[in-house]
């Protein structure tokens, strides 16, 4: 069975631009997570999937949004990227809401220079 | 709120020696607790995790770990590593309330000499 793929998974953008980052979950698996993580602030949760409705949300900005589409598949994207925004973003994804087994994804490692 | 606290940033140690990483969690509810190991360029894998019952709770690549309610510990061992261990070790909690969100700590870095 293949793994969580992420796409790309290296991408440079400048500030003030937009990104988007794809997930695919493992298949037959309902929900999708993203994380952020950075050297000064290590790994946060960002938000949950799951039926294509956000089931949680962590304290981010506005800037950061994402959305599932009906065959599980996760997208999120940053608007007026920072430089601050510049982290490995990682995808999670399980059969269900309950946290017993997530598979992490390789990540997509952004830079915002 | 949940909060984990791992208390060693990094830990040197020699090859075929033993290694425990401790890690410290704070939280009003019943919580589960995971491993996860990730290696340079990688993801997250997971090691093992605490539901519920037995409190040994034994992993993949000889990892173990013992939960303390009393002490709201969940400290990661092994009594063998091997140069393949170098990597960074985060420990997580989550709750029935949490649904998939996972709270980490700031992770542990384990460099394993030869």
């Amino acid at each position: 069975k293949a793994g969580v793929t992420q796409t790309p998974r290296y991408l440079i953008k400048t500030r003030g631009q937009q990104v988007t980052l794809s997930c695919s979950p493992i298949s037959g698996h309902r929900s999708v997570s993203w994380y952020q993580q950075t050297p000064g602030q290590g790994l946060q949760f960002l938000f949950e999937y799951f039926s294509e409705t956000q089931r949680n949300k962590g304290n981010f900005p506005g800037r950061f949004s994402g959305r599932q589409f009906s065959n599980s598949r996760s997208e999120m994207n940053v608007s007026t990227l920072e430089l601050g925004d510049s982290a490995l973003y990682l995808c999670a994804s399980s059969w269900d809401r309950t946290a017993y087994e997530q598979y992490f994804g390789p990540g997509t490692r952004l830079t915002v220079t | 709120a949940q909060s984990v606290t791992q208390l060693d940033s990094q830990v040197p140690v020699f090859e075929e020696a033993p290694v425990e990483l401790r890690c410290n969690y704070s939280s009003s509810v019943s919580v589960y607790l995971f491993w996860y190991v990730q290696y340079p360029n990688q993801g997250l894998q997971l090691l093992l995790k605490y539901l519920s019952g037995s409190t040994l709770v034994k992993g993949i690549n000889g990892f173990e770990a013992e939960f303390n309610k009393s002490q709201t510990s969940f400290h990661l061992r092994k009594p063998s590593v091997h140069i393949s261990d170098t990597a960074e070790y985060f420990c997580a909690v989550s709750g029935k309330a949490a649904g998939n969100k996972l709270t980490f700590g700031g992770g542990t870095r384990v460099l394993v000499k030869p």
